[in-house]
């Protein structure tokens, strides 16, 4: 069984400022790991994945996500934050590409502050 | 824009309407998927199809019933519904059900039962 955790359903920061949207797994095998990115009346889209690779991971608008065995971590980043960056992020976890085994965390919402 | 469209966007029925939620996929993806976003809750899977297919009905209630007469559209059949099923319906596609790990999302339909 796998399951995510997304520490923190908000998170507040000021425009040009480093953002920090965090995220812990469960899995027994190794799993992909993935962030989508929803923004206001829109669906998902997905921002960046990791699958077994380098274990830094660029993906769009800026961001990146370093997986973290060690840690059983896959937190998201970004140097400065725009204002564009508010939205809502989901962490997903998958044990293969299976249907079954995709698991999204339960948000966290970014807030950019002029 | 993603390649997948919902309509319509906005819905508000009453307990004792029929009425239907379409999707549509531009892709050329075999899988697609209906979930629901309700607030502070994980994303929901309710059913997937694979060509055309139903796989997976996720103890759905029966006052939902899905249809898919292709691989391009999807639809949710509604009727009887209660107010906590009010909620945001998302659609989904990707290339297989193998590769559920990256599907792309139409921008969902927000439901309100009154």
């Amino acid at each position: 069984a796998q399951s995510v955790t997304q520490l923190d359903s908000h998170v507040s920061v000021s425009e040009g400022t480093p953002v920090l949207l965090r995220c812990n797994y469960s899995s027994s095998y190794s799993p992909s790991l993935f962030w989508y990115v929803q923004h206001p009346n829109k669906g998902l889209q997905l921002l960046l994945k990791y699958t077994s690779a380098a274990t830094l991971v660029k993906g769009i608008n800026g961001f990146e996500a370093e997986f973290k065995k060690s840690e059983t971590s896959f937190h998201l980043t970004k140097p400065s934050a725009h204002m564009s960056d508010a939205a809502e992020y989901f962490c997903v976890v998958t044990l293969s590409g299976g249907y079954q085994k995709v698991t999204f965390g339960t948000g966290t919402k970014l807030q950019v502050i002029p | 824009e993603t390649g997948v469209t919902q309509t319509p966007r906005h819905l508000v029925m009453g307990m004792t309407n029929k009425k239907s939620l379409k999707c549509e996929q531009h892709l050329g993806h075999n899988a697609m998927y209906w979930y629901k976003q309700s607030a502070k809750k994980p994303l929901e899977l309710m059913f997937v199809y694979s060509l055309e297919e139903r796989v997976e009905n996720n103890s759905v209630p029966s006052r939902f019933s899905p249809e898919c007469p292709n691989s391009s559209h999807l639809f949710l059949h509604l009727h009887t519904l209660q107010p906590e099923d009010s909620a945001l319906y998302l659609c989904a596609s990707s290339q297989d059900v193998k590769k559920a790990y990256e599907q792309y999302f139409g921008p969902g339909t927000r439901l309100t039962v009154t």
